[in-house]
């Protein structure tokens, strides 16, 4: 089946610095999504990419929808404490996928973030 | 935004008892939800789709007789561990979306732990 391969598996870093992972796929998707996890918690919609080289921004986080769309990747700036957590990837098939199409959603394997204060 | 509820956060069971677990979408209807089961620091798999008024769909290899689903309403999905063993303790999270063009929303999970 598809997958999607997201790297860095972890991450340590200093307080203010800036963050960047991605996800990469053989298949393409047509739908990308990005979510935190905090620990003993659901994971929270970060940002939804539905087109192609399409760039989003929320705060300091900016995701890009890469123009094969085989890739994805998200960066956060200027991280803080409160970024510590696992970020997950997910694509879908579909463009602007929604719904009961969601059971086809795959996600990465996550990036676990630790920031030192 | 989109906001899922799910109820317990956490429960510890004796092993051959039976757990409910309820997930509700506060904000949207929702005629399908998702449950997830995720083992420590790995990704979420998916578990079962649950469709309003109708049968679950489980994924290849899940017990749909010992993972029980129910999605009685439009806003009410719940997952049944029936006779849980230690092996089926873990995190379990449900998500719905609010339809088409709706990203996927989840709910805050719940931690199982079977004694």
């Amino acid at each position: 089946g598809q997958q999607l391969n997201q790297s860095p598996q972890s991450m340590f870093i200093q307080e203010g610095e800036d963050v960047s992972m991605n996800c990469t796929s053989s298949s393409i998707f047509n739908t990308w999504l990005w979510y935190k996890q905090d620990p003993g918690e659901g994971p929270v919609l970060l940002i939804a990419l539905y087109k192609a080289g399409e760039l989003t921004s929320n705060g300091r986080l900016t995701a890009q929808f890469g123009i094969t769309r085989k890739d994805s990747f998200l960066n956060i700036s200027a991280s803080i404490p409160s970024d510590v957590g696992i970020y997950f990837c997910a694509g879908h098939p579909r463009p602007n996928a929604g719904g009961t199409s969601y059971g086809k959603l795959t996600f990465g394997q996550g990036t676990i973030l630790t920031v030192h204060p | 935004g989109a906001v899922v509820s799910q109820h317990p956060s956490w429960v510890i069971c004796k092993s051959g008892t039976s757990v409910k677990i309820e997930c509700r979408s506060l904000d949207f209807q929702a005629t399908t939800m998702f449950w997830y089961r995720q083992f420590p620091k790995q990704s979420l798999m998916l578990m079962a789709t649950s469709n309003e008024g109708s049968k679950a769909t489980y994924e290849q290899g899940v017990e749909k007789d010992k993972f029980l689903i129910n999605h009685a309403s439009l806003t009410l999905s719940t997952l049944t561990v029936t006779s849980a063993h230690p092996e089926d303790s873990s995190f379990y999270i449900c998500s719905g979306s609010g339809g088409a063009n709706s990203p996927l929303h989840f709910g805050n999970g719940t931690r199982l732990t079977v004694t």
